[in-house]
C-alpha cells in the first residue's frame, strides 16, 4: 500500500530564517505531488504541484519554492520566512489529475 | 472559475443520517466530484468520488443528479467520531479549465451524543 511521510510535525522559526520541509511517498511510482497551505480556520490553498522529477508548477506567487529531486520526494523551501508564512503545510499525492488526493499529516509552522 | 458552495456548519445526533449538499453550478464536462474529511491538525482524508448518479462505499454515499450542478454526501448513522470538516471539491487536480482543486472552508459537522 502507499504511504506518505511529512516532517517535521511542528516547527517554530524566526522571521528571516530559511525553511525546508520534506515529503516522501512510498509504494507508488511517478505520483503527482502537491503542497498545500492552510491558514487557521480557513480552507486549503494549493501552493505547488509536480507531475514529474524537476517539473514544478506554482499556483501562488510568494517567497516559497518547491523542488522534486527524486520521483517520490517533494521539498518546500524558503530563503527568508515571513510572519505570513505561518500555517499548516500539507503534502499530498495522487495517481493522476482525476484521482483523489492522499494527504500527509502536515507540518505546523509558526514564524515568530 | 468553478466554485462550490456548502453550508458552513451542520449539527446532528449520534445514529442519525446526515446529508451535506454542495452546489457547483459551473461544473465542467470532465470534472469529478470528490469529498474529503478533515479532523483538527490532520490532513484531509478522501471519502468518496463520483461523476454522475450514485456512488456508495463502506463509509458514505454520494448522490449526483443528472444536471450535476450539485451533489449530496450522505453519512449513515453518524457517531461522535464523525465530527469533522467536510470538503466538496469539483475539478481536476491541476491544469483544469474550471479550477485546480481549491479547497473552500468546508462544512463543519458537529455530532452530539
Amino acid at each position: 500500500s502507499q504511504t506518505i511521510h511529512q516532517w517535521p510535525a511542528t516547527l517554530v522559526q524566526p522571521v528571516g530564517s530559511p525553511l525546508s520541509l520534506e515529503c516522501t511517498v512510498e509504494g507508488t511510482s511517478n505520483p503527482n505531488l502537491y503542497w498545500y497551505r492552510q491558514a487557521a480556520g480557513r480552507g486549503l490553498q494549493l501552493l505547488f504541484y509536480s507531475v514529474g522529477i524537476g517539473q514544478i508548477s506554482s499556483e501562488v506567487p510568494q517567497n516559497l519554492s518547491a523542488s522534486r529531486p527524486q520521483d517520490r520526494q517533494f521539498i518546500l523551501s524558503s530563503k527568508k520566512l515571513l510572519l505570513s508564512d505561518s500555517g499548516f503545510y500539507l503534502c499530498a499525492w495522487a495517481r493522476d489529475r482525476d484521482s483523489p488526493l492522499h494527504f500527509g499529516n502536515g507540518t505546523r509552522l509558526t514564524v515568530t | 472559475l468553478a466554485k462550490t458552495t456548502q453550508p458552513i456548519s451542520m449539527d446532528s445526533y449520534e445514529g442519525q443520517e446526515v446529508n451535506i449538499t454542495c452546489s457547483h453550478n459551473n461544473i465542467a464536462t470532465n470534472d469529478y466530484i470528490t469529498w474529503y474529511q478533515q479532523f483538527p491538525s490532520q490532513g484531509p482524508r478522501f471519502i468518496i468520488q463520483g461523476y454522475k448518479t450514485k456512488v456508495t462505499n463502506e463509509v458514505a454515499s454520494l448522490f449526483i443528479p443528472a444536471d450535476r450542478k450539485s451533489s449530496t454526501l450522505s453519512l449513515p448513522r453518524v457517531s461522535l467520531s464523525d465530527t469533522a470538516v467536510y470538503y466538496c471539491l469539483v475539478g481536476v487536480n491541476y491544469g483544469g479549465a474550471t479550477n485546480k482543486l481549491i479547497f473552500g472552508t468546508g462544512t463543519l459537522l458537529a455530532v452530539q451524543p
